[in-house]
């Protein structure tokens, strides 16, 4: 079964500077990976998304993330963080050969102004 | 567009009692699943639907029943609700293909006393 880490419950950073949070995976095939963002009290929203071809993905609210297979990572990165960039944010992943949808624990972002 | 409604927001019941968490999406979407989100624990997966009439177990799947007549519709019924089931449930869907990304409902708060 495919599975998701997020060594980090929370990450602070100071406003205007890099912001990574780190995921790692494990599937039996090839992996389809998501990140999605989570504001107080409301749904996830999704963010970016690895199938196949290039290994840097850019997504929304200039986050973008980096598909590195032989260390099964996808860490997501923005280069200039902003406050409103505080938000939950969640790793997923998915084996190309099922239908479920594994998401990793979660790392809490604050962005200190 | 509505996209992915899930009501109630709010519900407390007693231990025992039996309720249905309903769902419903106008995206005329095939994929739809039903996520809790517990914290330091991240989404983990209840339930899945690739279509009307199918549906397949999550990750924690016991104490939940999930039926899918319609392709709008994924209600989740709690039989006799327990402590252990306080959460917050998410719906989410998406087309069928395995790289699409989903679209979550607002969540629904359940409280078993």
């Amino acid at each position: 079964a495919q599975s998701v880490a997020q060594p980090e419950d929370q990450v602070n950073v100071a406003e205007g500077n890099p912001l990574t949070v780190k995921c790692t995976y494990s599937v039996s095939g090839n992996p389809y990976l998501f990140w999605y963002v989570q504001y107080p009290n409301r749904g996830l929203q999704f963010l970016l998304k690895y199938i196949t071809g290039d290994n840097l993905v850019k997504g929304s609210y200039g986050f973008e993330a980096e598909f590195n297979k032989s260390q099964t990572s996808f860490h997501l990165k923005k280069p200039s963080a902003l406050v409103s960039d505080s938000a939950l944010y969640f790793c997923a992943v998915r084996d190309y050969g099922n239908n479920r949808l594994a998401f990793g624990k979660g790392n809490q972002v604050v962005v200190i102004p | 567009n509505a996209g992915v409604t899930q009501t109630p927001k709010f519900q407390v019941l007693k231990t025992g009692q039996s309720m249905t968490l309903q769902c419903a999406q106008d995206m005329n979407h095939e994929y739809m699943s039903w996520y809790r989100q517990d914290p330091g624990m991240g989404l983990r997966l209840i339930h899945y639907s690739v279509g009307a009439g199918i549906t397949d177990q999550g990750e924690v799947p016991n104490g939940y029943n999930v039926s899918r007549s319609t392709t709008e519709d994924f209600p989740l019924r709690l039989l006799s609700a327990a402590p252990s089931q306080t959460s917050v449930y998410f719906c989410a869907s998406s087309p069928r293909d395995r790289g699409e990304k989903l679209f979550f409902g607002s969540g629904t708060q359940l409280s078993v006393l």
